[in-house]
């Protein structure tokens, strides 16, 4: 099965600045990954995702970014808010199991 | 609130007890998941519907987990004679036919005492 692995696991930022998560991941036939945001107590909520055929993708303040080549994908938060605090996971569909295999999970804390 | 719906929310149980969550997913998505995510980490897959069809079912923790879809619509997961390792928050998703997007429900929390 695929191996996704995500960096780091804790991250703090001061309002206003960038944040940065990557994830890598095994199986170089996945062709669809996505980043979820899970805040206390939530089930984790679809914030932004990327096929294999585009490179880049944003979405106001969110965006993502993918090296096939070297099998890994990183979200990309700018000007942080408080309330982009929460647990950030990637995700990596495995095309034959028909799944989402997800990292271990990044918590953010964005300090007022 | 037309998003996933899941219910319980919180089960507290005691060892060796049956439970039995459910899950409603999106109207018109064919395809629901379920995971299982415990503290602190992402959520682990256990199996998967298309409409009434159960399409993958090895990932099942045990043979004490079962999942169901009679109709096509609302899924449930039971969990037979419950262990403390079973705590942890049960997750349910659907997508549209064809489509990747995932979106998950709040969960359903369980706690085996």
């Amino acid at each position: 099965g695929e191996n996704v692995e995500q960096h780091p696991s804790t991250l703090s930022v001061q309002e206003g600045d960038s944040a940065v998560i990557k994830c890598t991941y095994s199986d170089s036939a996945s062709n669809y990954f996505p980043w979820y945001k899970q805040e206390l107590g939530k089930g984790p909520q679809l914030i932004i995702d990327i096929r294999s055929n585009v490179g880049e993708k944003k979405d106001q303040r969110i965006a993502v970014t993918l090296n096939k080549t070297a099998k890994h994908f990183s979200l990309h938060i700018t000007e942080t808010q408080p309330e982009d605090s929460a647990v950030y996971f990637c995700a990596v569909f495995e095309r034959g199991a028909n799944n989402l295999f997800f990292g271990t999970g990044t918590r953010l804390t964005v300090i007022p | 609130d037309t998003g996933v719906s899941q219910d319980p929310r919180h089960k507290i149980t005691k060892r060796g007890q049956n439970v039995t969550f459910r899950c409603d997913p999106i109207s018109e998505h064919n395809r629901l998941y379920w995971y299982r995510q415990t503290l602190g980490q992402g959520p682990e897959f256990l199996t998967y519907f298309q409409n009434e069809a159960q399409l993958e079912k090895s990932r099942l923790l045990s043979d004490r987990f079962s999942a169901e879809r009679p109709k096509g619509s609302f899924s449930t997961l039971e969990i037979q004679r419950t262990e403390q390792g079973d705590s942890a928050m049960y997750l349910c998703a659907s997508s549209q036919p064809g489509a990747n997007e995932q979106f998950f429900g709040p969960g359903t929390r369980l706690t085996v005492l």
